[in-house]
């Protein structure tokens, strides 16, 4: 089982909708749980992440991750033409500084 | 700061060439990584260096070489290009080993 799956998409959604992002992981012990974000041809960049569960807000992009069902999501409000991109979600190794990596969604928001 | 930097941007190798794809930071960063993408797949793991003199290898290590000699650099080396290894190159650093900051990337093509 990989540690970390994601919905593969992709996902084609009017300008102003709620999007909302979705992986799941395997391994109980993980703690940190991240979200980046990876315009084409460009690399992947942080966007937020969470520590433990619960949610985390940060402008339109909410985190939330649900321990019980090991599952974390990325939502985004009022989406936005700019907003369209492949998000990746990732279980970071701390001791390491590597992470595994969700196979990423494509998001594409239309005007 | 630049941040990471890798180069070259684009590569065309043929098969059975070999070269190094050079990345830096300017981040005083201890922990480095290298990554592939493929279409439609995430980031999977390449090798890693917790620290100057240190590297091990990742879930897809086979073809690649690396070496920490620096805080700064990590260059990443094929030794006998393969069409297998057409792919998309990320570097990254991490500072306390959650989040990653990536480079812009290396498209190489193998023919």
């Amino acid at each position: 089982q990989k540690e970390v799956e994601q919905d593969p998409g992709p996902l084609s959604v009017p300008e102003g909708a709620i999007v909302s992002l979705n992986c799941t992981y395997s391994n109980s012990a993980f703690q940190y749980f991240m979200w980046y974000r990876q315009y084409s041809r460009k690399g992947p960049e942080l966007l937020m992440y969470t520590y433990s569960s619960g949610n985390k807000e940060d402008g339109r992009f909410t985190a939330q991750v649900d321990k019980s069902s090991k599952y974390i999501s990325l939502f985004i409000r009022d989406s936005q033409p700019s907003d369209s991109a492949t998000y990746l979600c990732a279980i970071p190794n701390t001791n390491a500084g590597k992470s595994t990596f969700g196979d990423g969604t494509t998001l594409t928001v239309k005007p | 700061n630049a941040g990471v930097t890798q180069t070259p941007k684009f590569q065309v190798l043929k098969t059975g060439q070999s070269m190094t794809l050079q990345c830096a930071q300017d981040m005083n960063h201890e922990y480095m990584s290298w990554y592939r993408q493929d279409p439609g797949m995430g980031l999977r793991l390449i090798h890693y260096s917790v620290g100057a003199g240190i590297t091990d290898q990742g879930e897809v290590p086979n073809g690649y070489n690396v070496s920490r000699s620096t805080t700064e650099d990590f260059p990443l080396r094929l030794l006998s290009a393969a069409p297998s290894q057409t792919s998309v190159y990320f570097c990254a650093s991490s500072p306390q080993g959650v989040e990653q900051y990536f480079g812009p990337g290396t498209r190489l093509t193998v023919t």
